[in-house]
């Protein structure tokens, strides 16, 4: 199965709304775990990572945290703004910590001005 | 540092024919990956390269892909015989230590 796993495919927001973006993660992926954002006809960019020793990633005023008893490491954000429209992904290395990367499916995020 | 370059930007093919796609890894990077990208599959894992070598090539489709890396400097994937199904955008990312891996712009391939 997936070792990651993104539920919702689109979320619509207003500015300075509060953003919560739901990613689950198998048991036995690679403890470092990312986020990935792409904007329209670009390759996806690492926004963060977040790892089993600071347990916590911080980048653009995106925070995940990495959460051993619900799997997972949701992305959120206290206050979007219009420029945070794109498709957002989880993504982990390959159980056993290969190096290739398996991807959620993503989540779009619509923000409205 | 300008990033993962990937050439072309936009392809267009007639069925059955052939497909040629480069990368520039940024410079220094030692892992170079392929990947595939579409509406329906999502971002699908294609094959990857350490210090030129290839390590895993367990997504590429066997019978019409093949990639290659012959120096450090740029990496290509080839795709004989092109088929509507083989229309995708293609990423190549680098990455300085296999876990960051940083993507370039990708090559939209369009199989008419």
């Amino acid at each position: 199965g997936d070792s990651v796993t993104q539920k919702q495919g689109q979320v619509t927001l207003s500015e300075d709304d509060f953003l919560f973006i739901n990613c689950t993660y198998s048991t036995t992926t690679y403890p470092t775990l990312f986020w990935y954002v792409q904007y329209p006809g670009q390759g996806p960019q690492l926004l963060l990572k977040v790892t089993t020793a600071n347990n916590k990633g911080i980048s653009r005023g995106f925070e995940a945290t990495y959460d051993k008893g619900t799997t997972s490491f949701h992305l959120q954000k206290a206050s979007v703004q219009e420029s945070d429209s794109a498709v957002y992904f989880c993504a982990s290395p390959r159980a056993g910590g290969a190096d290739r990367l398996t991807f959620g499916k993503g989540t779009q995020l619509i923000i409205q001005p | 540092n300008a990033g993962v370059i990937q050439t072309p930007r936009h392809k267009v093919t007639g069925k059955g024919q052939e497909a040629t796609l480069w990368c520039e890894p940024i410079s220094g990077h030692s892992a170079v990956f392929w990947y595939r990208q579409t509406i329906v599959q999502g971002l699908e894992f294609l094959t990857y390269f350490r210090n030129q070598a290839p390590i895993d090539d367990s997504g590429m489709p066997k019978e019409r892909f093949s990639a290659q890396m012959p120096n450090q400097s740029h990496s290509t994937l080839k795709i004989q015989s092109t088929q509507p199904q083989d229309s995708a955008v293609y990423l190549c990312a680098s990455s300085p230590d296999s876990l960051e891996q940083y993507f370039g712009p990708g090559t939209r391939l369009t199989v008419l």
